[in-house]
């Protein structure tokens, strides 16, 4: 069966503390993996997407990265507006469904 | 260009109503879909539309209906409002260039019944 785990559920970081966020994935042939950004009370923000392990993506304080088993969302030097849970999900070759993990709350404390 | 828009932006109904949640887009994307969002859970898809005039159920139809009512339409209904489709409901669509995939999502539906 496909599943995303994301962790940790909630992590608190001072601004400027460098961390990383989880995704762990089973699936039947990965055709890709997705990380999105979700702000309070609106939907998901396309943020990356990565196809084969090895693979690396930036934008601007966020850096991912793919396994043949997880994902690392990588945040250096946050900021406060970094705040925000961040999603992962995966689609498999077989179906092309996205199966999405809980999130990961990002706290930045000025 | 709006995006995706999704109407109404809360809604409260009492068990056994129905009501019908909107969502629109404007970028021409074919693909089309409802998703709900608890709390501790990810997104779950309720059902999909892959092009005008097709529909497909997803991993939690039951309790809803859609209609892919043109190629910027997409609605869903709940034709008889239970306590646990409480939720708040995202509809997205997709662009597919070559072998990238982008979901795009509206602003999302907050939905309780009572």
């Amino acid at each position: 069966e496909d599943q995303v785990t994301q962790s940790p559920e909630a992590l608190r970081l001072q601004e400027g503390e460098s961390s990383s966020l989880n995704c762990s994935y089973t699936v039947s042939g990965l055709r890709g993996l997705f990380w999105y950004r979700q702000d309070p009370g609106k939907g998901p923000e396309f943020l990356f997407t990565l196809y084969s392990a090895g693979e690396e993506k930036e934008k601007e304080r966020l850096k991912a990265t793919l396994t043949k088993k997880e994902s690392f969302l990588h945040i250096t030097a946050p900021k406060p507006e970094d705040s925000a849970t961040y999603l992962c999900a995966v689609q498999s070759g077989s179906n092309y469904q996205l199966i999405w993990g809980a999130g990961t709350k990002l706290i930045i404390k000025p | 260009n709006a995006g995706v828009t999704q109407t109404p932006k809360f809604q409260v109904l009492k068990t056994g109503q129905s009501m019908t949640l909107q969502c629109a887009q404007d970028m021409n994307h074919n693909s089309m879909y409802w998703y709900r969002q608890d709390p501790g859970m990810g997104l779950r898809l309720i059902y999909y539309s892959a092009s005008e005039g097709t529909t497909d159920k997803g991993e939690v139809p039951n309790g809803y209906n859609v209609s892919r009512l043109n190629k910027r339409e997409f609605s869903l209904r709940l034709e008889s409002a239970a306590p646990s489709q409480t939720s708040v409901y995202f509809c997205a669509s997709t662009v597919t260039r070559g072998d990238q995939e982008t979901q795009y999502f509206g602003p999302g539906t907050r939905l309780l019944v009572l």
